[in-house]
């Protein structure tokens, strides 16, 4: 069945860049996602890319896609305190099926 | 455009309780979803639906969960009876019917929060 994974926590240096991973199994996706979730809150996209791109950068975010060995990341330049939460990737397939992977823990040192 | 609207948004109950919760999800869009998140994971997708009908329940426990979609629009989610290991936020999101290049953002809910005691 469908699988998303993703490593459960990243440590970075406040400043530095911080590049989250993610891979999953379902050759059908057609968007794939990046959510963040601070402590208590709800969901918010971050930004989405679609499967025929290899990469897709909005201001300190850049997403970047490589379909054969189906791997998602998220860089985030410059990382600040405010970036601290966690990352979830989510992929959606051809049937709308959004599937969600188990979240990174970003924590930032001063 | 108005967003994805849940309630209640806490709700605290004793097992074997049961509750319900309800969803409207953004105007026009034809599939439904609701997520079950457990602190400290990721979103588990409990069931889908397009317009009025299911697309997707395997992970709903229909022993005690159960979902409707009446006239395509609003959702509701029960629990009877509800147990210790149901205390999660329980999110609604909603996509429109066709993917169109651009605009498909998936649209969570502020999600309910469930306590069983």
């Amino acid at each position: 069945g469908e699988d998303v994974e993703q490593s459960l926590f990243l440590s970075v240096r406040e400043g530095d860049s911080s590049v989250i991973n993610c891979t999953y199994t379902d050759s059908s996706s057609t968007y794939l996602y990046w959510y963040k979730q601070e402590p208590g809150a709800g969901l918010q996209l971050l930004t989405y890319i679609f499967s025929n791109m290899d990469m897709k950068q909005d201001q300190r975010l850049t997403v970047l896609l490589n379909k054969k060995d189906k791997h998602l990341s998220l860089r985030i330049a410059d990382t600040q305190t405010g970036d601290s939460a966690i990352y979830f990737c989510a992929e959606i397939s051809s049937a709308s099926k959004i599937i969600f992977g188990s979240g990174t823990r970003l924590s930032i040192r001063p | 455009e108005a967003g994805v609207a849940q309630s209640p948004r806490y709700k605290i109950i004793e097992k074997r309780q049961s509750v319900a919760f309800w969803c409207n999800p953004i105007s026009g869009h034809a599939t439904l979803y609701w997520y079950q998140q457990i602190l400290g994971q990721g979103p588990k997708l409990l069931i889908q639906f397009q317009n009025n009908g299911v697309v997707d329940d395997s992970q709903l426990p229909k022993d005690r969960f159960s979902a409707e979609r009446l006239k395509g629009v609003d959702s509701t989610l029960k629990i009877q009876p509800a147990k210790l290991e149901d205390s999660a936020v329980y999110l609604c999101a909603s996509l429109p019917a066709r993917l169109i290049s651009g605009a498909n953002v998936l649209t969570f809910g502020a999600g309910s929060r469930l306590t069983v005691l």
